[in-house]
């Protein structure tokens, strides 16, 4: 059963666009929902992440918006270049500070063009 | 570097050996966390450790897994008798004990252990 899904499996965008990767939820006690950017044989880095009292939240060049009644959270990616192209995970985390249990999506392989 | 460490990176072992897997969290952290990645996969959670402690262990196999946090030294993850299903990447990720900040899991560059 899987708690967070996440769509699509791959991406392919032209430097400069804005890809945009989705993300579901279904346990509304979940209440941490971070991103992350895996290249090729090495470890996820943590990207960016939200709590559910906020809509949005940015970072330089990455924004997660969240909506919370419909369970659904998203990453976008400002003017995309080819050095983002990697496999981002979202996550989330039923938290309350005693847990450490990220949930993740299955990941969505983004490639930008030059 | 102050970042959490992993060794070996890669691992090999045959069929029936056992397979130890080392990580040390990053400075100032006191939780470690294990996660597996199979091929093509996202992470999946095995276990939550702080020291000396098992905090949740939901996510590991009920045989031939343990892990540790000893009160000195890294965290280690046992595999026994490996099969040839246990070959994947494992990641260590580890957090602050401070509440505020307790969610954030930094993660190591991962061990992958092959097994033929």
């Amino acid at each position: 059963q899987q708690q967070v899904k996440q769509s699509p499996q791959s991406l392919i965008v032209q430097k400069g666009g804005i890809p945009i990767i989705n993300c579901a939820y279904e346990n509304t006690a979940f209440d941490y929902f971070p991103w992350y950017q895996q290249f090729p044989g090495k470890g996820p880095a943590l990207l960016i992440a939200i709590r559910p009292d906020v809509s949005e939240k940015k970072e330089g060049r990455f924004t997660i918006s969240f909506n919370k009644s419909a369970k659904q959270f998203s990453l976008h990616i400002m003017d995309s270049q080819p050095g983002d192209s990697a496999t981002y995970f979202c996550a989330a985390d039923q938290g309350g500070g005693s847990q450490g249990n990220l949930i993740f999506g299955k990941g969505t392989k983004l490639s930008v063009k030059p | 570097n102050a970042g959490v460490m992993q060794n070996p990176r890669h691992l090999v072992r045959r069929r029936g050996q056992e397979a130890r897997l080392r990580c040390s969290p990053m400075k100032g952290h006191s939780h470690v966390y294990w996660y597996r990645q199979l091929p093509e996969e996202g992470l999946k959670f095995m276990v939550y450790l702080q020291k000396e402690n098992i905090i949740d262990e939901s996510g590991m196999p009920k045989e031939r897994f343990s892990a540790e946090f000893p009160k000195e030294g890294p965290s280690i993850l046992r595999i026994q008798q490996v099969v040839r299903g246990d070959s994947a990447a494992y990641f260590c990720a580890s957090s602050s004990q401070f509440r505020q900040s307790s969610y954030e899991q930094y993660f190591g560059p991962g061990t992958r252990l092959t097994v033929t």
